[in-house]
Formats: C-alpha cells, structure tokens, sequence
C-alpha cells in the first residue's frame, strides 16, 4: 500500500526567501508526482507533474525534484510571497490508474 | 478553455437524505475521479470513470455511488447520509486514464450533513 508522507506540517518564513517542501514515498512503482496547491476552502490547483523519467521539472519561481529510487520528491519554491502561502499537495498515481495517494500536505505561511 | 466545473458549490443535509453532486470536466477529458477531503482523513479516492465505465473505486460503502454519461459528465450519488460524510468532495479530470497524466480539479462541492 502506497503511503505519501509530507514534512514539516507547517512551514512560516519571511517573504523573499527560497524555501523546500518535501515529500516521501514507499512505493517506487510509480507513474509520476504530481505537486498540487490548496488555498483554504477551495480545490486542488496543479502546479507541476514530473514524469517517472524525469529528474527535475520547473514552472516560473518553482521547482520540482523526483528521486525514484529513495522515494522522494522536493518542491523548491523560490523567492517566496504572500501569494504563496497555501497548502501543498504532493500525490502520486498507481500504476496503471488515476488514483491519486496524497500526502497530509504542508500549510505554508509567507510572512511580509 | 473552461476548468473543472462542479455543483452545487455547497449543501446542507439532514441524516438520512441522500444527495447527487455533478462534475463537468474539462472539454475533451474523459476520465473523471473523485475525492473526498476530510480535516481528519485528508483526499480519499472514492471512484474513477472513464468512458462511462468504473474503473476503479476506493474504500468507501456501497452509499457512494457514481456514474458517467456520455459526454464524460460524471455524478456522484450519496444515499442515506451520516454525519461522517460530511466533507469537501472533489472530482478531478484528466485526458486519458491510465495515471499518466495531469489532472484537474474542481473548486469542490462542501457538504454539511446535520
């Protein structure tokens, strides 16, 4: 059974600086990751898919990692904002279907 | 191109009634999968559709119940209602099946069963 682990819970940091979120995995048989922002009450909002054979994937300020074969995955966000602070998601599939396993998500809080 | 629509945005309930939510997703997409998040359980998959068919469903009791139609919109029926299902449901979207890519979600639909 895939189990999605997120650390910390919650993050607070300064505006302006470069931060790490990061996500853990016990079942390396995956097609991707996928990294996902929550902002409170609303849905999901994808933000980066990396591919299984994928080693890095980038989109503006933010930056993913996948490291398959120790079950990890970074989501590095730089040169933070208020506009960041949100929880983050990070889920991968099963092989062969679209269940997404989640992690419990990190609450991130951009301080001006 | 319009996102992941769902309705209504919210409900309220009472023990016992049962409740239908709609999903519409993104044009062209023809796999629909949908969540349930809880502040205590977080995102569980409830089920996934894909050319009007289940393809696969999560750990849930047979209450929860979905279906296709064939212009890939997706309903989620949930009959005698606990207190317990109330939660923020969310379908997502994604273009083929098979877990390989992107999908899209919908703002949700929050229930509030009393």
């Amino acid at each position: 059974k895939q189990e999605v682990t997120q650390i910390p819970a919650a993050l607070s940091v300064p505006e302006g600086e470069n931060l790490v979120l990061n996500c853990s995995f016990t079942d390396s048989a995956i097609y991707n990751l996928q990294w996902f922002r929550q902002d409170p009450g609303k849905g999901l909002t994808s933000l980066l898919l990396i591919q299984s054979s994928q080693r890095e994937q980038t989109s503006g300020r933010l930056n993913a990692s996948l490291d398959k074969s120790s079950g990890r995955s970074t989501l590095y966000i730089a040169a933070s904002q208020p506009g960041d602070s949100a929880t983050y998601l990070c889920a991968v599939p099963f092989m062969g279907n679209e269940k997404l396993t989640f992690g419990t998500g990190t609450r991130l809080t951009i301080i001006p | 191109k319009a996102g992941v629509t769902q309705t209504p945005r919210y409900l309220i309930k009472t023990r016992g009634q049962q409740v239908t939510l709609s999903c519409s997703p993104i044009s062209g997409h023809r796999s629909v999968s949908w969540y349930q998040q809880t502040p205590g359980q977080g995102l569980q998959f409830l089920f996934e559709y894909f050319s009007e068919t289940q393809r696969n469903k999560g750990n849930f009791p047979g209450r929860f119940s979905g279906r296709q139609f064939s212009n890939s919109r997706s309903e989620m029926n949930v009959s005698t209602l606990e207190l317990g299902d109330s939660a923020l449901y969310l379908c997502a979207s994604s273009l083929r099946a098979g877990g390989g890519e992107t999908q899209y979600f919908g703002p949700g639909t929050r229930l509030l069963v009393l």
